[in-house]
Parts: C-alpha cells; structure tokens; sequence
C-alpha cells in the first residue's frame, strides 16, 4: 500500500522568509496529493493540491511542486507570516483509494 | 467552508460509559470518515463507508463502532470507553471517486 514520508517535522523561520516541506510517497499509481493545514484547536483545511497530470501550481504565496519520477511532492511558502504558523500535512492517494497522510509538520513563524 | 457538522464538540465521561459522536453531513457526499487524532499529531483513519450500509475498518484498529444508515449520517459509538480513548475524533466526508475530503470541526473526548 500507500506510505507517505514528510520532512521536517519541525520548522522554524522567520517572518518573510520561505518555508519548505517535502513529502516523498511509495505508489506509482498515486495521482492526487493535497496540502492541509491545521491551525491549533481547529480542523484540517485544504490548502493547495495538485494531480498527477500537472507538475506546479500556485496560489499566492503557496505553491506545490511535483517530481513523478522521483515520486515527491513539495509545499513551497514565500514571505511567510505569523498567521501561517500551523502543523501542514500532505496527501497522496489513487482513484480509487484512500487519502494517506504524512505525519505532519509543525511551522512556526517568528516575527 | 465545507457543511460537515460534529456534536458534541467537547465531552468528559467517566470509564466504562457508552458514547456516541454524532457526524453530518450536508454536501450530499457518499463518502464519509473517522480520523483519531491527538492535538497536533497524526491523523489516523478507523473508519469509513462508500455509502449507505457501508462500513470498513480504517488503518488504525479501534474499538469504535459506526454505522451509515443515512446518506448524511455517520455516527461513531465507544460501547464502553477508557481513558486510552482520550483524544480528537474527526470526521470528514468526499465525493465518491474524488479524494478531496472535508473535515468536520472535531469532537474533543476525554475518558476520566
């Protein structure tokens, strides 16, 4: 089955410098890797994700990277703030399967 | 923001009750689940259900019970609970055959 590795478990940047996390996952047939960020006390939210099919997409200051051959998939976030500061766990799973989760990675962001 | 509603959100039992979380709906999703979490750690899946009458285990054994007797309704019941149970229950709900899933707002239990 699926497994998903993310690093770091945990980071620490300061206010407008980026912040990266690299997830690496198992299955070939894996085609669908979301990003969610957990702020403390509160649910998992989607924040970005991609397909299989495409290999960057960005949404203002996040964007997500995707290498299929070397099967990894990277959030990438520029001018970070306070506010971004929250535990972010990536995704992957196949069609038919089952979201399998990284085991998160705790940003903090120091003014 | 995603229509995904949990009860009760905070609840303290004593060992040895029986606890039901309560989990809907209102996306007209087919498919729904149950993570474990504790605060800030991973998230473990322990069930989900393609529909009606649909009930799998998840990755994580647990000793929770569900049932999916309505589209929109997913409930998850401790028959009787410890304090290992002590943790955060999410559920969450996707479309069949897309695997974007939205959590509900958790349902904080601690067993004393």
């Amino acid at each position: 089955g699926e497994n998903v590795e993310q690093h770091p478990s945990t980071l620490s940047v300061q206010e407008g410098d980026s912040a990266v996390i690299k997830c690496t996952y198992s299955d070939s047939a894996s085609n669908y890797f979301p990003w969610y960020k957990q702020e403390l006390g509160k649910r998992p939210q989607l924040i970005i994700d991609i397909r299989s099919n495409v290999g960057e997409k960005k949404d203002q200051r996040i964007a997500v990277t995707l290498n299929k051959t070397a099967k990894h998939f990277s959030l990438h976030i520029t001018e970070t703030q306070p506010e971004d500061s929250a535990v972010y766990f990536c995704a992957a799973s196949h069609s038919q399967g089952n979201l399998i989760f990284g085991k998160g990675t705790k940003l903090s962001v120091k003014p | 923001e995603a229509d995904i509603y949990q009860t009760p959100r905070y609840l303290v039992i004593g060992t040895g009750k029986k606890i039901t979380l309560e989990c809907s709906q209102t996306m007209g999703h087919d498919k729904m689940y149950w993570y474990q979490q504790d605060p800030g750690m991973e998230l473990h899946l322990i069930h989900y259900s393609y529909g009606v009458n649909s009930t799998e285990k998840g990755d994580l054994s647990s000793e929770s019970t569900v049932s999916r007797i309505r589209t929109e309704h997913f409930p998850l019941t401790l028959e009787s609970a410890r304090p290992s149970h002590t943790s955060q229950y999410l559920c969450a709900s996707s479309e069949l055959g897309r695997n974007t899933i939205y959590f509900g707002e958790g349902s904080w239990l601690t067993v004393v």
